[in-house]
């Protein structure tokens, strides 16, 4: 089945604790991206990747990092978490032709505290 | 950069009532259109999308959308809604070439009632 894998679902840490969440897609896609949401505002684009090593920021980099080593794999990591960056996460991927829309991932709610 | 603006944040209808949601965007170029729906507790899925041909296109779950170029708006359209429509709708926009962010809007959040 063709899908993007994101791990953990719920997330609960400490202001200040690394964390990494995981994104997989199986459909070999080149570009990938991850989107918070948050009430009110919508989908924010954070980073995206147009293929292996070639990453960008999106509108709300601030706090977040991101790694794109294989095709198929485009990691978020938040080397010091703080409580404004608790929202629900999303990781999208897409082929080269665009038009066929972005498969997005399950979400993970994460909570800083 | 382009820019994406849904004209409701919330929406309340009875079961049976017709559904149009607005949808603006701000872009100078060609651009490929999409509405996405979000469920409760769950993860956005693809209703349709436009990026050529008939700018009337139809999508999953007897939703519609009409592509106006010159009132720059995709506007999303279902003749008679369901109580299981309840869901968050997000209008999203990317230009049509290269590589750029797909943009969302803010979201409605349709309410229907039985």
């Amino acid at each position: 089945e063709a899908q993007v894998t994101q791990n953990p679902r719920y997330l609960i840490t400490v202001t200040g604790k690394k964390l990494t969440v995981t994104c997989s897609q199986n459909m070999n896609h080149e570009y990938m991206s991850w989107y918070r949401q948050d009430p009110g505002l919508g989908l924010r684009q954070i980073y995206y990747s147009m293929n292996v090593e070639v990453t960008d920021k999106g509108d709300v980099p601030e706090g977040y990092k991101v790694s794109r080593k294989e095709k198929r794999n485009f990691p978020l990591i938040l080397e010091s978490p703080s409580p404004n960056q608790t929202s629900l996460y999303f990781c999208a991927s897409s082929s080269q032709d665009r038009g066929r829309g972005y498969t997005f991932g399950s979400g993970t709610r994460l909570t800083v505290v | 950069a382009q820019s994406v603006s849904q004209h409701n944040h919330h929406v309340i209808l009875s079961e049976a009532a017709s559904l149009e949601l607005g949808c603006n965007y701000s872009y100078g170029g060609t651009v490929n259109l999409f509405w996405y729906v979000q469920y409760p507790g769950q993860h956005l899925q693809l209703l349709l999308k436009y990026f050529s041909g008939d700018p009337l296109v139809k999508g999953i779950k007897g939703f519609e959308a009409e592509f106006i170029k010159s009132k720059f708006s995709f506007n999303l359209r279902k003749p008679s809604v369901q109580w299981s429509d309840t869901a968050e709708y997000f209008c999203a926009v990317t230009p049509n070439s290269g590589y750029s962010t797909l943009t969302f809007g803010k979201g409605t959040m349709l309410l229907v009632s039985p």
